[in-house]
């Protein structure tokens, strides 16, 4: 069946530095959601992309799509505290029905 | 504000002791998904309603049920739940199911089993 993977893990940041996660899909997606969930918390929707190549930028959140439409990447501009949480990306494959959700990638951020 | 109520938060039963979790939404829309999420995984959609049709995930196992009496309100039962069961369980809820409809969270119920 359709599997979305996504990497790291887990990722920890000082203060200031850059974050990337990336989202690989098995088969090509109609569209991919992300979304946000700090710990403790419930899933937050971020952001939808639809395109080929799309790119969407949420200040200092940057979310493209690939060309193939098979993989996405998350990248956080100068990480703050307040963006500590698991990333999580979701599909929706071309003949789904219900969003498949990656594994997320829970990030950690010191000050 | 319109939002998605679970209730409750905390949830403890006992190891076969049937337990019934609620979901409630005031966004008027017409699809309510369950999922189950363990500890530091993804969320797994267990099923979803789409206004009352009814449509279970493959793996979900038979000691899941679900009920939707109104377009406001869904159910989980669990009919016998044992100690791999435990976990969050989300409802969420959608405009729609087609792709492109973001989905709505709540904050979840979090199940314990003794």
């Amino acid at each position: 069946g359709q599997q979305v993977m996504q990497i790291p893990q887990y990722q920890h940041v000082q203060e200031g530095e850059d974050f990337t996660t990336y989202c690989n899909s098995s088969t090509t997606l109609s569209n991919i959601q992300w979304y946000k969930q700090r710990p403790g918390g419930h899933p937050v929707f971020l952001i939808q992309l639809v395109k080929s190549g799309e790119v969407k930028k949420q200040k200092r959140l940057t979310f493209q799509f690939g060309e193939a439409k098979k993989n996405s990447s998350l990248h956080i501009t100068a990480t703050q505290t307040t963006d500590v949480g698991t990333y999580f990306c979701a599909g929706w494959g071309q003949a789904g029905t219900a969003l498949i959700f990656g594994k997320g990638t829970t990030l950690s951020v010191s000050s | 504000d319109a939002m998605v109520i679970q209730n409750p938060r905390y949830q403890v039963t006992q190891f076969g002791k049937p337990v019934t979790l609620s979901c409630s939404q005031t966004l008027n829309h017409n699809v309510m998904y369950w999922y189950q999420q363990k500890s530091s995984q993804a969320p797994k959609l267990l099923f979803h309603y789409y206004d009352k049709d009814f449509n279970n995930e493959a793996d979900t196992p038979d000691n899941f049920q679900s009920r939707r009496p109104n377009t406001s309100f869904c159910f989980l039962d669990i009919r016998s739940p044992g100690l791999g069961d435990a976990a969050m369980y989300l409802c969420a809820t959608s405009r729609d199911r087609a792709p492109g409809y973001e989905q709505y969270f709540g904050p979840g119920t979090r199940l314990t089993v003794t």
